[in-house]
This record gives structure tokens, C-alpha cells and sequence, in this order.
């Protein structure tokens, strides 16, 4: 089956208010995760990203966590704004001798409610 | 500094064509790798290129083929176009040197075949 994948396809949050974006994975050997953010008619944005050796990491209104036990990732967004409807995907990288390839979930998309 | 550049932004094609598509990365950047969005899909690996040479392939029959240049510019190319072959193709590039790097995409190409 799928490495990676996401718990719902569709979210929808109130203006203002935290989502939460869930993400699994099958994977023990991955060792890097990251989160992007794909507007219609663009390519997939870097939003955040964590090594396997953390279990949290903040940027600017948005924080991931990873449980390793579980094989789960999440994505947070403080104070959802109409800006941030969008799909995202979470992806994740098995290190490997002198490559990087990502493997990719099917992604939800966020709907903002203002 | 610029971003990764995707030339065409859209094409249409019909059945047994084929298409060459075109990504310029950002400057500095070795590593270009090609993804193929579909919503039944989403994002699958194809290939990546670093230093000219192919070092890292994904599960697509032989149509499907890349190249990359000296200033690191990629070219991907698919013969023989099939109904299937309908997607987003999105280029990314990275600096290359490291096992877990960002990467960084660009609109994509949205392929229509018909």
C-alpha cells in the first residue's frame, strides 16, 4: 500500500480558528518529513519540515509534530486565515545513497470559512 | 533570486505524440527532479537528475525519459502519448549535496492528452 497517507481529504475550519492536518506513515526508515501547501494552478509550497530526531518544530503559525512510536505526522495553523485554503500534502524521504526522492500523500485540502 | 521556471505552462497533445517539457531551477541548484500530479494519483516520483546523470528513477514505463544539461537545466520527454499520460507535471530542484534538502517547485506543466 501507500507510504504515506492522510487521515481526511477534506477539512473545513472557521476563520480564526487552529487546523489540524493529519498525516500517517508506514515507513520506520524515514527519516525526514515535510509539509507542503498547493494552491490551485501553482506548485507545491515548502511549508515546514522536521528530521526524524525531533518530535516538534515551530515556524510562523504553523508547528509539526511527529510521533515515531504511532508513525504519525501533523500539521498545525494558528489562527486559520482565508489565505491558507489550499491542498496540502505531506511527504517524506527515505534517505538513500546519493538520491532524494519524495513520496507523497494524497492530500486534504483546507477550506477556510471566514 | 528566481524560482524553478516551467516551460510550457500548458499543452495539448494528442494520442502517440509526443511532448518534451522544459525546467530551468534556481540558480545554484543541481538537483532538478520530476513529479507527476493526478488527482487519482497525486504526486508520483518520475525521476531526478543531478550533474547531468539520472540518479534516482520511479515506477513509469520507458516513454517517459529526462535529460539533464550542463548549467543544470532538465528537459523530461514522453513518446507515444497515452489518454493516461493527462497530468500536471511539476519540476523541482534542490541544491543537491545533502541527503534531506528542500525542494523547491515550480507551477508545473498541465499536460492534456487527447
Amino acid at each position: 500500500g501507500e507510504s504515506v497517507g492522510l487521515h481526511l481529504p477534506t477539512l473545513s475550519v472557521q476563520e480564526g480558528d487552529n487546523s489540524i492536518i493529519n498525516c500517517a506513515y508506514s515507513n520506520s526508515a524515514s527519516d525526514y518529513f515535510i509539509w507542503y501547501k498547493q494552491e490551485s494552478g501553482k506548485g507545491p509550497q515548502f511549508i515546514i519540515d522536521i528530521r526524524s530526531n525531533m518530535d516538534k518544530r515551530q515556524g510562523q503559525r504553523v508547528t509539526v509534530l511527529l510521533n515515531k512510536t504511532v508513525k504519525h505526522l501533523s500539521l498545525q495553523i494558528a489562527a486559520t486565515q482565508p489565505g491558507d485554503s489550499a491542498v496540502y500534502f505531506c511527504a517524506e524521504n527515505i534517505s538513500g545513497a546519493g538520491s532524494y526522492q519524495l513520496t507523497f500523500g494524497k492530500g486534504t485540502k483546507l477550506s477556510v470559512i471566514p | 533570486k528566481a524560482g524553478v521556471t516551467q516551460t510550457p505552462r500548458y499543452l495539448i497533445k494528442t494520442r502517440g505524440q509526443q511532448v518534451t517539457l522544459s525546467c530551468s531551477p534556481i540558480s545554484g541548484h543541481r538537483s532538478v527532479s520530476w513529479y507527476q500530479q493526478t488527482p487519482g494519483q497525486g504526486l508520483q516520483f518520475l525521476f531526478e537528475y543531478f550533474s547531468e546523470t539520472q540518479r534516482n528513477k520511479g515506477n513509469f514505463p520507458g516513454r517517459f525519459s529526462g535529460r539533464q544539461f550542463s548549467n543544470s537545466r532538465s528537459e523530461m520527454n514522453v513518446s507515444t502519448l497515452e489518454l493516461g499520460d493527462s497530468a500536471l507535471y511539476l519540476c523541482a530542484s534542490s541544491v543537491g549535496q545533502g541527503l534531506n534538502e528542500k525542494l523547491f517547485f515550480g507551477s508545473g506543466t498541465q499536460l492534456s492528452v487527447l
